[in-house]
């Protein structure tokens, strides 16, 4: 990827249960951005994390940032069926850059 | 409005053909990128113009050629491609100038095939 590595590439859960992922990148960063993907088509955003924020909630979503290790996480609380899609992490570097990581896969079995 | 409108949806040329990707988004982002994504793999950055300048060209190939012809628009103009290319085009927008660190708003994307 143009950025770093998420893990797991994919994930396999059933109706309930939380999903983690986690995200690396490379470069300093602004923030940094979740988004979803379904089926291939537009990106939607879910939500941003300062570099200076630690963790941040949005409903059932997580986030967390480690600056010293350049890594964060993902977490979806209670999943839903319609929570199956492509999650990606974007890092936001200080010249306009949006540079994606590998993504996770998750499906959520009903 | 948060809409950033795509057009073609589907897209298939020929090795010889000139085609142009357009997009459009009327949210008054001063940003606007185009990205190119091949299946199950991320977006990569191919282009940004801000504030309807070319700021950042991800060394893309010539036969790829980005225009912002107002702070609405951004086409992509494409000539003399390979079936490599084919991919999905995706453009996006955000908010310019120091307020250029906020989410990104994407299109449903372009579905290019070169045969």
């Amino acid at each position: 990827s143009q950025q770093g590595e998420e893990d797991p590439q994919a994930l396999s859960i059933q109706e309930g249960e939380n999903a983690t992922m986690n995200c690396s990148y490379k470069t300093s960063i602004n923030n940094l951005q979740w988004y979803r993907q379904n089926s291939g088509r537009g990106l939607v955003h879910l939500i941003l994390i300062r570099s200076n924020e630690r963790e941040k909630h949005s409903g059932r979503l997580r986030v967390t940032l480690d600056t010293s290790k350049k890594s964060s996480s993902l977490l979806i609380t209670a999943s839903r069926a319609a929570d199956t899609a492509s999650y990606f992490c974007a890092s936001r570097s200080n010249d306009y850059k949006l540079s994606f990581g590998a993504g996770t896969t998750v499906t959520v079995r009903a | 409005d948060t809409e950033v409108t795509q057009t073609p949806k589907h897209l298939v040329m020929g090795m010889t053909n000139k085609k142009s990707l357009k997009c459009e988004q009327h949210m008054g982002h001063r940003a606007m990128y185009w990205y190119k994504q091949k299946a199950k793999k991320p977006p990569e950055l191919m282009f940004v113009y801000s504030y309807e300048k070319l700021s950042i060209n991800e060394s893309v190939p010539s036969r790829f050629s980005p225009e912002c012809p107002n702070s609405s628009l951004l086409n992509l103009h494409l000539h003399a491609l390979q079936p490599e290319d084919s991919a999905l085009y995706l453009c996006a927008s955000s908010q310019g100038g120091g307020r250029g660190y906020t989410e990104a708003f994407f299109g449903q994307g372009t579905r290019l095939t070169v045969v």
